[in-house]
């Protein structure tokens, strides 16, 4: 593993379904991040980790769960997927310090709910 | 909150200069960072200011004016693989990012 990966790439899923979507760093970055990408709105924060053992909520969190049991993993976890959970999802990981500690991106998961 | 603006679309030629403005207003404040995103892939860092004035970085500069709420991307001698979506986000006093809608730039011949 290099940098930050995500599983699935792609997933279709039925509405109604659960669904766990993967993000695994090997930086050992204390920070990580859940973001949905939709056209014209950008990228928004569904939940965020400081630290393993913490989570927090950010701008789009309902229907998402997320947990941070060790530093290097940080799923993302649909309980009942629907149609408006559609989005490209990117998992993202950085260092939680001052200056220039850019976030680092994974390559996204698109998923689709029918 | 954070409420960040930046223009949906420019297009230019190849060689050109093309500046790219974003506008905030932020409930706290701890840098702006500048991101790269080619159609498909995942955003990349361009650049990072946390102090008024320009940072320049090869081809690519940022401008900061934290007063105004106010930065730019200036990107010289455009190529092709410039064609991509730029954006514009703000750090907050908790490290989290908050995001623009981006502005996709095309390069033409």
């Amino acid at each position: 593993i290099a940098g930050i990966t995500q599983a699935p790439t792609s997933q279709i899923l039925a509405a109604g379904r659960r669904m766990t979507l993967r993000c695994t760093q090997d930086m050992r970055h204390n920070a990580m991040y859940w973001y949905r990408q939709d056209l014209g709105l950008g990228l928004r924060l569904i939940h965020y980790s400081n630290t393993a053992g913490t989570t927090g909520k950010g701008e789009v969190p309902d229907g998402y769960s997320v947990s941070r049991a060790n530093t290097d993993d940080f799923p993302l976890t649909l309980a009942s997927a629907v149609p408006s959970q559609t989005s490209v999802y990117f998992c993202a990981s950085s260092e939680r310090l001052a200056g220039s500690n850019e976030q680092f991106f994974g390559p996204g998961t698109r998923l689709t709910v029918l | 909150g954070q409420n960040i603006d930046q223009p949906t679309e420019m297009t230019a030629t190849e060689g050109a200069i093309v500046q790219i403005n974003c506008t905030y207003q932020t409930s706290g404040f701890n840098g702006l960072f500048w991101y790269q995103q080619h159609a498909g892939e995942a955003p990349t860092f361009l650049s990072y200011n946390v102090l008024d004035g320009l940072e320049e970085k090869g081809r690519f500069s940022s401008f900061l004016s934290r007063s105004k709420g106010y930065s730019y991307l200036l990107l010289k001698e455009l190529q092709m693989k410039d064609s991509a979506s730029y954006l514009c986000a703000v750090r907050d006093n908790d490290y989290k990012l908050s995001f623009g809608a981006g502005t996709t730039v095309t390069v033409r011949a």
